[in-house]
């Protein structure tokens, strides 16, 4: 079964600490790729995307995430966070032309003044 | 602000009725999804329609139903409720005018419905 994992549920920097959380999918076939980030009582918004092309992408607020095709993952990363990043991140795939999206379970990232 | 609104925003109510969550979606959008986000089985895909008709489904229950008008909005039908069913039900659209087109998705504010 399609599925994504992410591999921190909790992380906790400091401001101005650099920032890589882990996304891996299974599902053989073309896939379209996605970082979401929910704020604290708000909804999904999406951060970037990739569906084709160059595997690093950039999204807002200074994220960028790349897609390594041969392992099967989708990382995101920041070189300095700011407390205003405190959110949860939900990694997401669009497997195969199908459009739902098949989310990981997230990741609650605490960024400290 | 997406431009997807829901409502009701809250909803509370008790174990074996019925609520029924309305989306609209955004000007333009053809396609609606719905998403059911709960503690313990994180964010899941339900049910997609396109222009009025059902595109694809998830993991939804037999307890549960939607629909899409004429005029795009949708509305998601949960029947007899139980205690587990409590989550945050959210709904998002996209342009998406073919199967293969990918297209981003724009998500609601959400409905938190609480079963008691």
């Amino acid at each position: 079964a399609q599925s994504v994992s992410q591999h921190n549920h909790h992380v906790i920097l400091s401001e101005a600490a650099s920032l890589e959380l882990g996304c891996n999918y299974s599902y053989g076939g073309t896939v379209n790729l996605f970082w979401y980030v929910q704020y604290p009582g708000q909804h999904l918004q999406l951060l970037l995307k990739y569906f084709s092309g160059d595997p690093l992408v950039k999204g807002i607020k200074g994220f960028e995430a790349e897609f390594i095709k041969s392992k099967f993952s989708f990382n995101l990363r920041k070189p300095s966070v700011q407390w205003s990043d405190t959110a949860e991140y939900f990694c997401a795939v669009n497997p195969g032309g199908y459009n739902k999206l098949i989310f990981g379970a997230g990741t609650r990232l605490a960024v400290h003044p | 602000d997406s431009g997807v609104t829901q409502t009701p925003k809250h909803l509370i109510t008790a174990t074996g009725q019925r609520v029924t969550l309305r989306c609209s979606p955004r000007s333009g959008d053809l396609s609606v999804y719905w998403y059911q986000q709960s503690l313990d089985q994180g964010l899941q895909f339900l049910i997609q329609y396109y222009n009025g008709e059902e595109r694809a489904k998830g993991n939804i229950l037999e307890r549960f139903s939607a629909q899409q008008f004429p005029d795009l909005h949708s509305e998601l039908n949960l029947s007899s409720l139980e205690l587990g069913d409590s989550a945050l039900y959210f709904c998002a659209s996209s342009t998406n005018r073919g199967q293969n087109v990918l297209n981003e998705q724009f998500f609601g504010p959400g409905t938190r419905l609480t079963v008691l």
